[in-house]
C-alpha cells in the first residue's frame, strides 16, 4: 500500500540555520509528492509539489527533489526564518489514495 | 477565486450529542475529503467523495458519516459524540482524477466535546 514516513521532531534551529526534512515513501507506480505547512490555527497549505522522478518542487526558499531510486522526498532550507515556525507535512497522493507522514514541528529561535 | 470554507469554525458539544460539520469546496473542485486531526494520532483520513459518491473510507467506526451534495459541498456527521472525538476537522477539496492534483485544505472545524 502507499505511506509516508517522515522525520520525527519536534526541530528547533536558530535564525538562518540549513533545515533538512527528512521524507520517505513506500507506492506502487507513480505517486504525486508534495510538502505541506500548516501555521498554528490554521488548516494545512500546500508548499510545493513534485509529479515525476527527479522532478524539484520549490516555493518560498524550500526545495525538495522527487529521488525515485531512494524512494525520498527530503525538504530542505537554506537559511530558516523565524516566520517559518510550523508543522510541516509530507504527503503522496497515488491512485486517488492520498497519505500524510505524521508530520514534523520546525521552532525557528531569533 | 474563493478558497475551501468550512462552517462552523468552533463547536463545543456534550457527550452523546451529535454534530454535522459542513465544508464548501473551491469552485469547479468536485472531489471532497475529510481529516481527523489530533495531537496524538495526527492527521487521519475519514472518507472522500466525488460526484456525490463516496470513494474512499478510513478506518473509522459508523458514527462518522458524510454526503456530498450536487453542488459538490460536503457535510460531515458524527453521531453519539465521545470525548475522544474532541479534533479539528479538516475538510479539502481537488480537481478530480489523476495524481497530479493537490488538495486544498479549508482552516478547519475545531469540535470540543466536553
Amino acid at each position: 500500500g502507499n505511506s509516508v514516513t517522515q522525520m520525527e521532531g519536534p526541530v528547533t534551529l536558530s535564525e538562518e540555520a540549513f533545515l533538512t526534512i527528512n521524507c520517505t515513501y513506500t507506492a506502487t507506480g507513480y505517486p504525486s509528492l508534495f510538502w505541506y505547512v500548516q501555521y498554528p490555527g490554521e488548516g494545512l497549505q500546500l508548499l510545493l509539489k513534485a509529479t515525476k522522478a527527479d522532478d524539484k518542487g520549490s516555493n518560498k526558499g524550500f526545495e525538495a527533489t522527487y529521488r525515485k531510486e531512494t524512494t525520498s522526498f527530503h525538504l530542505e532550507k537554506g537559511s530558516v526564518q523565524v516566520s517559518d515556525s510550523a508543522v510541516y507535512f509530507c504527503a503522496l497522493r497515488n491512485n486517488n489514495d492520498m497519505r500524510f507522514g505524521a508530520g514534523t514541528r520546525l521552532t525557528v529561535k531569533p | 477565486k474563493a478558497g475551501v470554507t468550512q462552517t462552523p469554525r468552533y463547536l463545543i458539544k456534550t457527550r452523546g450529542q451529535q454534530v454535522t460539520l459542513s465544508c464548501s469546496p473551491i469552485s469547479g473542485h468536485r472531489s471532497v475529503s475529510w481529516y481527523q486531526q489530533t495531537p496524538g494520532q495526527g492527521l487521519q483520513f475519514l472518507f472522500e467523495y466525488f460526484s456525490e459518491t463516496q470513494r474512499n473510507k478510513g478506518n473509522f467506526p459508523g458514527r462518522f458519516s458524510g454526503r456530498q451534495f450536487s453542488n459538490s459541498r460536503s457535510e460531515m456527521n458524527v453521531s453519539t459524540l465521545e470525548l475522544g472525538d474532541s479534533a479539528l476537522y479538516l475538510c479539502a477539496s481537488s480537481l478530480p482524477g489523476g495524481n497530479n492534483y493537490e488538495q486544498y485544505f479549508g482552516p478547519g472545524t475545531r469540535l470540543t466535546v466536553t
